[in-house]
């Protein structure tokens, strides 16, 4: 088993750009889960998914942020325009229960 | 809703010392509580879980953490430090009983093992 696997690993882009994070959950996991951690912030729930639905998308800081999850091996986290306060790390977690949560490493997103 | 509190933003510990990493959480139901690792550069990775049963839980790397549901803590603890356990930590809660809500994680707790 690869894990949870994301892309790219790191992005710069300069604001006002669009930017696409992914991610491939592990195989039979029915939860997906988008976080982002900063410094100030640490660690934030941005949206979750249950079988390809969304379900709780109350953390998505504003519309320029959106996630999509076509199928069960496949989210993506689109942020457009984006702005250099979107600096962060991006993580995806997928699970098989709402517990067992495995992680990916990240992406680490840098708008100039 | 549930809530986690690490008391302790930053930990310096020397080699070969015992540490405990605090973790207070807010919830008035019962709860399931873990304990996540981030190395640097890389995602979370499960250390330990209380769901149930002996509220003494032993974990990877040598780490256990004991729920105490009176004083809602869930304190993690180490008997010797590596080098290598420099990380950050991470607890988290949950309640099973409010329907399938995601973990609700502490800010975490910086670990730095001094040689």
């Amino acid at each position: 088993d690869a894990g949870v696997i994301q892309s790219p690993r790191h992005e710069v882009t300069e604001m006002g750009q669009e930017v696409t994070l992914r991610c491939k959950p592990i195989s039979g996991h029915d939860y997906l889960f988008w976080y982002r951690q900063t410094m100030m912030r640490g660690l934030e729930l941005l949206i979750y998914f249950n079988n390809n639905v969304p379900i709780d998308d109350s953390g998505m800081p504003e519309d320029r942020f959106s996630a999509k999850m076509p199928n069960a091996s496949f989210s993506t986290l689109k942020i457009q325009p984006s702005e250099p306060r979107d600096s962060a790390v991006y993580f995806c977690a997928s699970s098989f229960s709402i517990y067992g949560y495995t992680f990916g490493s990240g992406t680490r997103l840098t708008v100039v | 809703a549930q809530s986690v509190t690490q008391l302790d933003s930053q930990v310096p510990v020397f080699e070969e010392a015992p540490v405990e990493l605090r973790c207070n959480y807010s919830s008035s139901v019962s709860v399931y509580l873990f304990w996540y690792v981030q190395y640097p550069n890389q995602g979370l990775q499960l250390l330990l879980k209380y769901l149930s049963g002996s509220t003494l839980v032993k974990g990877i790397n040598g780490f256990e953490a004991e729920f105490n549901k009176s004083q809602t803590s869930f304190h993690l603890r180490k008997p010797s430090v590596h080098i290598s356990d420099t990380a950050e930590y991470f607890c988290a809660v949950s309640e099973p009983d409010s329907g399938n809500t995601p973990l609700v994680f502490g800010k975490g707790t910086r670990l730095s093992v001094i040689a």
